[in-house]
């Protein structure tokens, strides 16, 4: 059964602090894996990884998939409040006969304290 | 952990047909479910709030019309798309919000593609 999971679920640090999330998956013919910061009324889109091995990154944050180990970290430096929110790893995967799919995690909640 | 199940996951219908898609919460009470649509570069836009129990609200630009939401229980909610057109052709996606996880305790489902030929 095709599936994703997110690591930690939830995870509270102090402003300054670095932090990864985890995503693993096993997913059908895999296309590519996204990350979101869902917020308030809809996820943000982050990152689209689909080569292993190269890091994107956008200020403070970073991901990177490893497609051997099926998994991709993001990556947050010198946290702040506004970081606090849920993060999101999705996974596209490709079924011949019918198009894209995607499956989502259940999302690591992150609070950011002063 | 929570689960939201969402089905069908692929569907292909007529130009003018209706679809339904069904969001169920499988082990918690989901008062409020939210209704996405994905667009061109990932982006996920958020269609419309449903509410157990009473009228869902929607988002500014989405025609409540053509966009039927309805969550008769606190385990269901459903969206069908009226009179589809190959423009709505799309990803959608749910979720419900898990009490248990606070704020922050949104669940996804698993997402409908939607293909309209």
């Amino acid at each position: 059964e095709d599936k994703v999971v997110q690591s930690p679920l939830s995870l509270v640090v102090h402003e300054g602090d670095t932090v990864t999330l985890n995503c693993s998956y096993e997913v059908t013919n895999f296309r590519s894996l996204l990350w979101y910061k869902q917020e308030k009324k809809a996820p943000t889109f982050l990152f689209m990884l689909t080569s292993s091995g190269i890091e994107k990154k956008s200020g403070r944050l970073s991901s990177i998939l490893d497609k051997k180990e099926l998994s991709s970290i993001l990556n947050i430096t010198a946290t702040q409040t506004g970081d606090s929110a849920i993060y999101l790893c999705a996974v596209r995967g490709s079924d011949l006969g019918t198009g894209n799919q995607f499956y989502f995690g259940t999302g690591t909640s992150l609070t950011v304290i002063p | 952990g929570a689960v939201v199940s969402q089905h069908p996951s692929r569907v292909i219908c007529k130009s003018g047909t209706s679809v339904k898609i069904e969001c169920r919460s499988l082990d918690f009470q989901a008062t409020t479910m939210f209704w996405y649509r994905q667009f061109p570069k990932q982006s996920l836009m958020l269609m419309a709030t449903s509410n157990e129990g009473s009228k869902a609200t929607y988002e500014q630009g989405v025609e409540k019309d053509k966009f039927l939401i309805n969550h008769a229980s606190l385990t269901l909610s459903t969206l069908t798309v009226t009179s589809a057109h190959p423009e709505d052709s799309s990803f959608y996606i749910c979720s419900a919000r898990d009490p248990i996880g606070g704020f922050y305790g949104y669940t996804f489902g698993s997402g409908t593609r939607l293909t309209v030929v």
